[in-house]
């Protein structure tokens, strides 16, 4: 069975700042990830979404995340985190013969100015 | 352009008073999901439908129900709500990209209230 951990349920870190959201994940073959972000009172908006190839994935608001099989990990970086990044993200992995995604409880991200 | 659209965004209901919420997707895709999502955790997923074929997760409860009528249309419906069944409903969907690269859209929920 897959399952998805985000060791982090909160993160603080000042406009400006870089950013690194952990996600680790167990299955044993190659996962499909995914990394979502949820403003408070919406729905889950997709970030990015890894399948296969380039380990380094581009996803919008400037974000990207890395691959990394040996440590089965798929850690959401940011380079300068904004006001309007304060959201709630949520790992996902899914295996290649589902459709359904097992989620991880997410991680909240909070910014000082 | 919105894609996954779900009507209300806020209902409030009474204790038992029956009440449904609505989903309607403009991509096409097979896949409808209904999740629950109670404050500060990870969607629970409640059913999902494959065209037609209903799928219901072993915890739902019975008070649950789903339609799908038609491909764009799915609802969820709550027999007798209890205070328990506050919480964000989510609905998203997924299409059959091919090679199983299907992503998950979500509509922008709605915030059940039982008074």
């Amino acid at each position: 069975a897959q399952s998805v951990t985000q060791p982090d349920i909160h993160i603080t870190v000042s406009e400006g700042a870089s950013l690194e959201l952990r996600c680790n994940y167990s299955y044993g073959a190659t996962p499909y990830l995914f990394w979502y972000v949820q403003s408070p009172g919406q729905g889950l908006q997709l970030l990015l979404k890894y399948f296969s190839g380039d380990t380094l994935v581009q996803g919008i608001k400037g974000f990207e995340a890395e691959f990394k099989r040996s440590q089965s990990s798929f850690n959401l970086r940011k380079p300068s985190v904004h006001w309007s990044d304060a959201a709630e993200y949520f790992c996902a992995v899914r295996s290649g013969g589902s459709y359904i995604p097992t989620f991880g409880r997410g991680t909240s991200l909070i910014v000082h100015p | 352009d919105a894609m996954v659209i779900q009507n209300p965004r806020y209902q409030v209901t009474q204790f038992g008073k029956p009440v449904t919420l609505s989903c309607s997707q403009t991509l096409n895709h097979n896949v409808m999901y209904w999740y629950q999502q109670k404050s500060s955790q990870a969607p629970k997923l409640l059913f999902h439908y494959y065209d037609k074929d209903f799928n219901n997760e072993a915890d739902t409860p019975d008070n649950f129900q789903s339609r799908r009528p038609n491909t764009s249309f799915c609802f969820l419906d709550i027999r007798s709500p209890g205070l328990g069944d506050a919480a964000m409903y989510l609905c998203a969907t997924s299409g059959l990209a091919g090679g199983g690269q299907e992503t998950q859209y979500f509509g922008p929920g709605t915030r059940l209230l039982v008074l």
